[in-house]
């Protein structure tokens, strides 16, 4: 049973960082492609980008320069940065696996954070 | 503003036939697979259809996917009470190099 977990602050100020963990049960990193997605309240969806533990890497480009994604193989954990927040960053964080860097078969259950000083 | 177009809404009464449309360009659903995610209020999407039309196991036949040129259709046929939901499409698009997402469909369920 592949299951993913988001973990991180609920609550971040405006111009600091965003730090989120999705870590994985019944999968490995070292396979698919990982991916961070979110939701702005009452909102659509928002690709943020993904990575293969191969090295390859994909991101959004209108939050290129603010993100970072990266990867503990051994606690079979990953993780993402967005810094210098606004409030436009407020949304539910998904992180989710695919096999292909296109598609999301399996997500976690969401992590809201707010950006508010 | 969503690359790709969904209709903000749609209804149907139980039995009935529901088709939602996404419509982009050939830069994303012309030269990409489509695919389709199911959200119920406070839960994480669901993969519905992927490759323009195949259902992951456990997804029922009354869902179908099609997809012609830079347009696609997920169709619901026998709608459910519990098919009431939010319905966004997604694919790859070569130019922004990333995955675009359509603004979402409410499916209301008369």
């Amino acid at each position: 049973q592949v299951q993913l977990q988001e973990s991180g602050p609920g609550v971040v100020k405006p111009s600091e960082t965003l730090s989120l963990t999705c870590t994985l049960s019944g999968s490995f990193i070292s396979t698919h492609y990982w991916s961070w997605i979110r939701q702005p309240p009452g909102k659509g969806l928002e690709w943020i980008g993904c990575f293969h533990s191969s090295g390859r890497t994909k991101c959004n480009s209108s939050l290129k320069s603010r993100v970072t994604t990266t990867v503990d193989t051994s606690k079979n954990q990953f993780f993402l940065r967005v810094t210098s927040v606004t409030a436009a960053d407020t949304a539910v964080y998904y992180c989710a696996r695919g096999n292909r860097e296109d598609i999301f078969d399996y997500w976690g259950q969401g992590i809201l954070v707010t950006v508010s000083s | 503003q969503s690359v790709l177009t969904q209709p903000p809404s749609a209804s149907g009464t139980p039995g009935q036939r529901v088709t939602i449309s996404c419509s982009g360009s050939s830069s994303n659903i012309g030269s990409h697979y489509l695919y389709w995610y199911q959200q119920f209020p406070g839960t994480a999407p669901k993969l519905l259809i992927y490759s323009n039309n195949q259902r992951p196991s456990g997804v029922p036949d009354r869902f179908s996917g099609s997809k012609s040129g830079t347009s696609a259709s997920l169709a619901i046929s026998g709608l459910r009470s519990e098919d009431e939901a939010d319905y966004f499409c997604a694919a790859w698009d070569d130019s922004l190099s990333g995955v675009v997402f359509g603004g979402g469909t409410k499916l209301t369920v008369l």
